[in-house]
């Protein structure tokens, strides 16, 4: 069985302090995609990444994945209480019909 | 262009009632996906479907759940004699016929049942 495990499950930290979410497999990916999900709303994509060390970039969030493509992470600079949600992992094995193998989330709150 | 879309947003069943769900995907989306999500247990995968199709319903309880995309219409989640326990935020994502297969989801459907 394929399973995504993220980490840290919950995260709570001041305005301006930087972190980094994690999102571990033993098996490899041929994608791997991340979503923000905010309280009474549905997950929102973020990025996709899909070459081993790919790194993309979206404003103060950073996503690598993995050499090996079994393995994420998510750093985020200067953290703001409009990044509080919770960030949800999720990896595409081709021959897998087409279904996405999700992470549980890190909760992550941004105290002002 | 238009999100997914979702209705209703909150839904009340007393036990033993049906629920019925509605999804309609993007403009252009043909591969629809339910989901079922409870507090502490992130997002659990239910069925899989293409216009017309089940493809893959190996998350769905094999009773009192079924699913349809028909070829008009909106996609459908029904649950017949609804317990306490189904209560839970349902999400529906929508898929473009791509390789990277992401997924765009609507804002949920909120089942409370009494």
């Amino acid at each position: 069985t394929q399973l995504l495990e993220q980490s840290p499950q919950f995260l709570s930290i001041q305005e301006g302090e930087n972190l980094t979410v994690y999102c571990n497999s033993s098996s490899v990916f041929s994608s791997l995609q991340w979503y923000r999900q905010e309280p009474g709303e549905g997950p929102v994509l973020l990025v996709t990444v899909v070459t081993g060390g790919e790194v993309k970039k979206l404003k103060r969030l950073t996503f690598q994945f993995g050499d090996a493509r079994k393995d994420s992470s998510l750093h985020i600079t200067a953290a703001q209480p409009g990044d509080t949600g919770l960030y949800l992992c999720a990896g595409l094995n081709a021959g897998n019909n087409r279904k996405l193998i999700w992470g549980l989330g890190t909760s992550l709150a941004v105290n002002p | 262009n238009a999100g997914v879309m979702q209705n209703p947003r909150h839904l009340v069943r007393r036990r033993g009632q049906e629920a019925r769900l509605r999804c309609s995907p993007m403009k252009g989306h043909s591969h629809v996906y339910w989901y079922r999500q409870l507090p502490e247990e992130g997002l659990k995968f239910m069925v899989y479907l293409q216009k017309e199709n089940i493809i893959d319903e190996s998350g769905m309880p094999k009773e009192r759940f079924s699913a349809e995309f028909p070829k008009e219409g909106p996609s459908i989640l029904r649950i017949q004699q609804v317990v306490r326990g189904d209560s839970a935020a349902y999400f529906c994502a929508s898929s473009p016929n791509t390789a990277l297969y992401e997924q765009y989801f609507g804002p949920g459907t909120r089942l409370t049942v009494t």
